[in-house]
């Protein structure tokens, strides 16, 4: 049972627009979350995280939104560079744990 | 580069064989997770150990074993392969064992079972 989903498997942006990747989670204990970035033939890299007491969390172009109520998060990235190009997986933690449940992925394109 | 390095990269093999990955962590982390991504899949959790000692267990199949030695690198057993267990394990370090703990991967190991 997927308890964090990614309903959106892809999505392009134009250079220099905002991408907007969103993320949906089940389970309301959920109180820590990530986002990673992800190249071909490398591993995961850790790019931002939230709290469940903050709503928003910002560094840099990156900005991660969470709405504890409607059970979703979302990465916002301003400008868009093709460099961005990468899956983007959030990620969700139990305050009980380390185990960290996935979300499938989004592949971003930032067309130049 | 990450500092974690997985060996083999790439790893083929059949139905019913045992395989062996390895994992050598970052410098000075002291805590090793194993993940597994299968096609579609987001990463599952499998494993974690911290200096030795299994710390956290996910779902992690009964034909599946992992181990940290004194050195700090793990190794993850696959035994028993099915077709269902080819996929991408990837290993990620941390220095300490807490959630807020960085996690950094490596690039993985691709395991096909024909």
């Amino acid at each position: 049972d997927q308890q964090v989903k990614q309903n959106s498997p892809s999505l392009s942006v134009q250079e220099g627009r905002i991408s907007i990747l969103n993320c949906d989670y089940t389970n309301s204990m959920f109180d820590y979350f990530l986002w990673y970035k992800k190249y071909p033939a490398e591993g995961p890299t850790f790019l931002i995280s939230i709290s469940s007491i903050k709503d928003k969390n910002e560094d840099g172009r990156f900005t991660v939104f969470l709405n504890k109520s409607a059970k979703h998060l979302s990465l916002h990235i301003v400008p868009s560079q093709p460099g961005d190009s990468a899956v983007y997986f959030c990620a969700a933690s139990l305050n009980t744990g380390n185990q960290f449940y996935f979300g499938t992925g989004t592949s971003l394109t930032v067309i130049p | 580069d990450s500092g974690v390095t997985q060996t083999p990269k790439h790893l083929i093999t059949a139905t019913g064989q045992r395989v062996t990955l390895r994992c050598s962590p970052r410098s000075g982390d002291l805590s090793v997770y194993w993940y597994q991504q299968s096609l579609d899949q987001g990463l599952q959790f499998l494993i974690q150990y911290y200096n030795g000692e299994e710390r956290a267990k996910g779902n992690i199949l009964e034909r599946f074993s992992a181990q940290q030695f004194p050195d700090l690198h793990s190794e993850l057993n696959l035994s028993s392969l099915e077709l269902g267990d080819s996929a991408l394990y990837f290993c990620a370090s941390s220095q300490g064992t807490g959630r807020y703990n960085e996690q950094f991967f490596g690039p993985g190991t691709r395991l096909t079972v024909l």
